[in-house]
Formats: structure tokens, C-alpha cells, sequence
């Protein structure tokens, strides 16, 4: 069965200092594996996918991810916090077979931005 | 384009009463998705409709909560009768594609927040 690992219920950072938000993934099978935001009463906003093109994937607000397949990670990245970056991160990870393709989600990173 | 859109946005019972949400995906997406979002922690899959049929629904606690697509189109959910652990957000997806296929056009409405008091 797939799933994923967040591996920080909270990181905090200061603004303008790198943002790194640790993942790790289980697939039977080729994997897509997603990063959702969530802010404060708000819907999940995709924030980049990938989905076996590209190993480094590029998403908005600046942030981006790297698949290692030898690490089974998808650790997403951002160079400098802004106090906007605030929020519930959630790493998802979906699997292409037969039946159904539910998205699967870790249980969330909250990012808090110091000014 | 239109959102994923859900009602009502919150809603507040006593336990043992029952509550029905609603949803209206995507013009076009053939799968539709509830999920459960207890606060502190991931949406987790209730059910999944590819048209109006049933997909999955192997996380869906069926002694209290049914889930129905009539036309393919909009769906409800609802529970009867509501425990205090039901408290949570219910979310709304619907995406292109279909079992076998990765989704995409993946989107989620804002959800509905439920108290149960």
C-alpha cells in the first residue's frame, strides 16, 4: 500500500532563511507525488507534482522538489521564507494501477515564519 | 472556471442527528472524492465515484455514513447519526481521469466544517 512520511510536525524558520520540509514516500509502483498548502481556513492549494518527467520539479510561490527514487524522498524546498509561507504543508503521493487512484496524504507539516 | 463547490460551509449538531453535505464538482470530471480532515491531521479518502458508481469505499464507516451520485454530477453525504468524533472538515475533490489513471485536474472545494456538540 503507499503512503507517506512527513518527517516534522513543525518547522520554524525565519523569514528570508531557506525552508526545507522533509518527506518520504512508500509505492508499489511508480508513484505521482504531490505537495499541498493549506492556509488558515482555507481549501488545499496544489503546489507542484511530479509525475515521472523531470526529477527536480518546480512549483509556485518559489518552491520546488526533488524526487529520489533511491531515497524514496520528495523533500520540498524554498531559498527564502516570507512571512506568507505560513501554513499546513502536505506531502501526498498517488499511485498509477488498476482500480482505484485515491491521493494519499501525510499528516502535515506546519510552517511557521518568524519575522 | 468554476470551482469544486460545497455546502454548507459550517454546520453544528448534537450528537445522534444526522447532517447531509453537498457537492458540485468540475464541469466534466468523472470522479468525485470525499475525503475527512480531523483537525491536526491529513484528509484521509472516505469514498470515490468514478460517473455514479462506486469506486471505493472501504474507508467509509457504512453503519453511519452513506454516500450518493445521483446522475454523476452532484453528490451527498451524510451521516446518521452523528458521533462526537465525526467532527471534522469534509472535503470535496473531483479530477479528469479515472481507475488506472493518474488524476489530474485534481480539486478540492473548501470544505465543510462539522461540530458535533
Amino acid at each position: 500500500a503507499q503512503s507517506v512520511t512527513q518527517l516534522d510536525s513543525h518547522v520554524s524558520v525565519s523569514e528570508g532563511t531557506p525552508v526545507l520540509l522533509r518527506c518520504n514516500y512508500s509505492s508499489s509502483y511508480s508513484p505521482s507525488l504531490f505537495w499541498y498548502v493549506q492556509h488558515p481556513n482555507k481549501g488545499l492549494q496544489l503546489l507542484l507534482k511530479y509525475t515521472s518527467a523531470a526529477t527536480l520539479v518546480k512549483g509556485i510561490n518559489g518552491f520546488e522538489a526533488e524526487f529520489k527514487k533511491s531515497e524514496t524522498s520528495f523533500h520540498l524546498t524554498k531559498p527564502s521564507a516570507h512571512m506568507s509561507d505560513a501554513a499546513e504543508y502536505f506531502c501526498v503521493v498517488s499511485e498509477k494501477r488498476s482500480g482505484n487512484t485515491p491521493l494519499v496524504f501525510g499528516k502535515g507539516t506546519r510552517l511557521s515564519v518568524i519575522a | 472556471e468554476a470551482g469544486v463547490a460545497q455546502s454548507p460551509r459550517y454546520k453544528i449538531i448534537e450528537k445522534r442527528q444526522s447532517v447531509a453535505f453537498w457537492c458540485n464538482p468540475i464541469s466534466g470530471h468523472a470522479t468525485l472524492y470525499w475525503y475527512q480532515q480531523i483537525l491536526g491531521q491529513g484528509p484521509k479518502l472516505l469514498i470515490q465515484f468514478q460517473n455514479n458508481g462506486v469506486v471505493d469505499d472501504s474507508q467509509l464507516p457504512k453503519d453511519r455514513f452513506s454516500a450518493e451520485r445521483l446522475k454523476g454530477v452532484d453528490s451527498t453525504l451524510k451521516i446518521q447519526p452523528a458521533k462526537l468524533e465525526d467532527s471534522a472538515v469534509y472535503l470535496c475533490a473531483s479530477s479528469l481521469g479515472g481507475p488506472g489513471q493518474i488524476p489530474y485536474g485534481y480539486t478540492f472545494g473548501s470544505g465543510t466544517r462539522l461540530t458535533v456538540v
